[in-house]
């Protein structure tokens, strides 16, 4: 299993362009997630799925589409970007959320630089 | 609101010491807590992860703990090594919602 994989690792972009971060898995997982990580803030939920054709916002949707056509692949747009989202972003992955939620599973993230 | 804290923010043992890394959270509410480890410029790597039905978990020479009455979980490391040196991250998974609230993380530096 190749696990969680996303593209491209590093991407930079002027401000007012879009772009598409892509994340996939093999792992048959129903739950996907879309996480940025930013100095002493922590890992914050930008959007997330609980299955294919199910999306829903997480803490800071701003700015961000997602889609999830498929159970593989859940990709996140970026409709036209701002300084304010140069972060690393991270998909996860779990078999499925809530109560039996289990462990989640990490791509190795996309570093974005908004100039 | 969920609010996760890991204190502290930074830590540096010689080599062979056992150590552990605190993990503390508002609202016992939770489905489980997870413990990550992060290199740098890395994604997370799951260590283990305790369900709140369950007081510990282990692995290897990790072991983690969960007090869901006192929001407190620990990560245990024995026999710490220079391979150990990372960032660790905790993270509740509280009821009803379904997003991961994260701690900023410990960054532990094993000296050789």
């Amino acid at each position: 299993n190749a696990g969680v994989t996303q593209t491209p690792k590093f991407q930079v972009l002027k401000t007012g362009q879009s772009m598409t971060l892509q994340c996939a898995q093999d792992m048959n997982h129903e739950y996907m997630s879309w996480y940025r990580q930013d100095p002493g803030m922590g890992l914050r939920l930008i959007h997330y799925s609980v299955g294919a054709g199910i999306t829903d916002q997480g803490e800071v949707p701003n700015g961000y589409n997602v889609s999830r056509s498929t159970t593989e692949d859940f990709p996140l747009r970026l409709l036209s970007a701002a300084p304010s989202q140069t972060s690393v972003y991270f998909c996860a992955s779990s078999y499925t959320s809530g109560a039996l939620g289990g462990t989640q599973y990490f791509g190795p993230g996309t570093r974005l630089t908004v100039l | 609101k969920q609010e996760v804290t890991q204190i502290p923010a930074a830590l540096s043992v010689p080599e062979g010491e056992n150590l552990v890394l605190n993990c503390s959270f508002t609202d016992s509410a939770i489905y489980n807590l997870q413990w990550f480890r992060q290199d740098p410029g890395k994604g997370l790597t799951s260590l283990l992860l305790i369900q709140s039905s369950q007081r510990e978990q282990t692995s290897g020479r990790l072991n983690a703990s969960l007090d869901k009455s006192s929001g407190r979980s620990t990560l245990y490391i024995a026999a710490s090594q220079p391979g150990d040196s990372a960032t660790y991250l905790c993270a509740v998974r509280d009821f009803g919602n379904e997003k991961l609230t994260f701690g900023t993380g410990t960054r532990l530096t094993i000296i050789p």
